[in-house]
């Protein structure tokens, strides 16, 4: 068992949807950053978080500490916001280091 | 404020030989993590380089290594390539490291023949 898991792997959305994506995790985390990636490989940071909720634009990003479950909101979905999602956490402790979701690929038809 | 930029872009190397990578941080980062991507393992954390001392480090093959310099750049080396290395490599810098926003290069993208 992967110990963060992201749902669902693949997305298709029609334009203009609610979208959600899921990520939980078995570590014990000091915070959670969800990442987007393009095709060709670049990686944006869209939100690091520790506790509660972010804002930015049609994006929001949610955590549950107590729960372990993270998610990734976006409003009124536009075709260029297909790319990969990918949750990762941060460890903690001695050896803290980002530990990765499998990522969801998300495609916004027009 | 420029990004994280990373050189070269692109790498074709046959198995067996070695190859080092070059990480620029944002001005004023003084942490440089760096990651493989693959299809099959998906991101993976290499290690982590604060004020030129290795500070973490993952689950890889000593063939694997790196370094920072006094202004913050770093370097990765692999040694005696092997097919499965064939990845995108990134490296993402940060103000103090530990659990801060990471910004990520644009990765070097390397294919082992």
């Amino acid at each position: 068992k992967n110990e963060v898991e992201q749902s669902p792997q693949n997305l298709t959305a029609q334009e203009g949807e609610f979208i959600t994506i899921n990520c939980s995790y078995s570590v014990g985390i000091s915070a959670l950053h969800w990442l987007q990636q393009h095709p060709g490989g670049g990686i944006v940071s869209l939100f690091m978080l520790s506790s509660g909720k972010k804002k930015h634009g049609r994006l929001i990003a949610t955590i549950n500490i107590q729960e372990k479950h993270s998610s990734l909101h976006i409003t009124a979905s536009h075709p260029r916001d297909s790319a990969v999602y990918i949750c990762a956490a941060w460890s903690g402790g001695a050896t803290n280091k980002l530990i990765f979701g499998t990522g969801t690929l998300l495609a916004v038809q027009p | 404020k420029a990004g994280v930029t990373q050189t070269p872009r692109y790498l074709i190397k046959t198995r067996g030989q070695q190859v080092t990578l070059s990480c620029s941080p944002i001005s004023g980062h003084r942490s440089v993590s760096w990651y493989q991507q693959t299809p099959g393992q998906g991101l993976q954390f290499l290690f982590e380089y604060f004020s030129e001392t290795q500070r973490n480090k993952g689950n890889f093959p000593g063939r694997f290594s790196g370094r920072q310099f006094s202004n913050s750049r770093s370097e990765m080396n692999v040694s005696t390539l092997e097919l499965g290395d064939s990845a995108l490599y990134l490296c993402a810098s940060s103000l103090d490291g530990g659990s801060t926003e990471q910004f990520f290069g644009p990765g070097t993208r390397l294919t082992v023949l």
